[in-house]
């Protein structure tokens, strides 16, 4: 069965980098898009990106353009997304979720647990 | 960007009953790529609908989607307690792949 395993809570000062990885088993890790999204303390959710594990091509929301790196190992399955310059906005629940299909680019379909990451000085 | 608008804020409603949930689209999205995820308490999102009306795996017929252009429609009937969630519609016609800002459910 599919299984998304992401990295434990982090805590950053303001202006640091953060990185969460998001560890991928029970399906062809290559073959399906992976989504990073975030939910801030009582709000929505926002998606940030997106990247082909096989291609390594991405796709990232304007606001987080100049700020996160996305990657994926397919040695491991793992993935990663990095946020640079956090500020005391950033503070949130970081998802990694795996596309729905093969075919349906950007559509979450199985979800990782959640990564805190607080950024407070 | 695709900026989707959800009404209402909150819904509250009794066992048995129908809830309407409405999304609509700044700009017209093709009903392939439109998606409805439901997210209970504590918990994290779960995938509902998508491409507009179809169920993904494990969602019973209670929860329907229908509406094409710019509105877009998640119906639940015979509401149940464990219906308790806030829903969010989603377009992943363009990049970047955005979400409204929830309709939360409640049940008296």
């Amino acid at each position: 069965q599919v299984q998304l395993v992401q990295s434990g809570t982090e805590v950053k000062k303001p202006g640091a980098s953060v990185q969460v990885s998001c560890k991928a088993s029970g399906y062809d890790f290559l073959g399906f898009g992976l989504n990073w999204l975030r939910q801030a303390p009582g709000q929505g959710l926002e998606w940030m990106g997106w990247i082909s594990p096989k291609r390594g091509d991405t796709r990232t929301a304007g606001k987080f353009q100049d700020r996160v790196t996305m990657t994926a190992d397919g040695y491991t399955t793992t993935a990663y997304m990095e946020l640079n310059s956090l500020r005391s906005d950033d503070t949130a629940v970081y998802y990694c979720s795996r596309d729905f299909s093969d075919v349906l680019v950007g559509l979450p379909g199985f979800w990782a647990q959640g990564t805190l990451v607080a950024v407070t000085s | 960007e695709v900026v989707l608008t959800q009404s209402p804020g909150t819904l509250s409603l009794s066992p048995g009953e129908r809830a309407t949930l409405s999304c609509r689209a700044s700009q017209s999205v093709s009903a392939s790529y439109f998606a409805w995820h439901q997210q209970k308490p504590g918990r994290t999102p779960r995938l509902l609908i998508y491409a507009t009306s179809a169920r993904a795996p494990g969602i019973p017929a209670r929860f329907s989607g229908s509406g094409s252009g710019t509105d877009f429609t998640l119906t639940i009937t015979n509401l149940e307690p464990d219906d308790i969630a806030i829903y969010y519609c989603q377009q992943y016609s363009a990049s970047p792949y955005t979400f409204g800002q929830g309709t939360k459910l409640e049940i008296k």
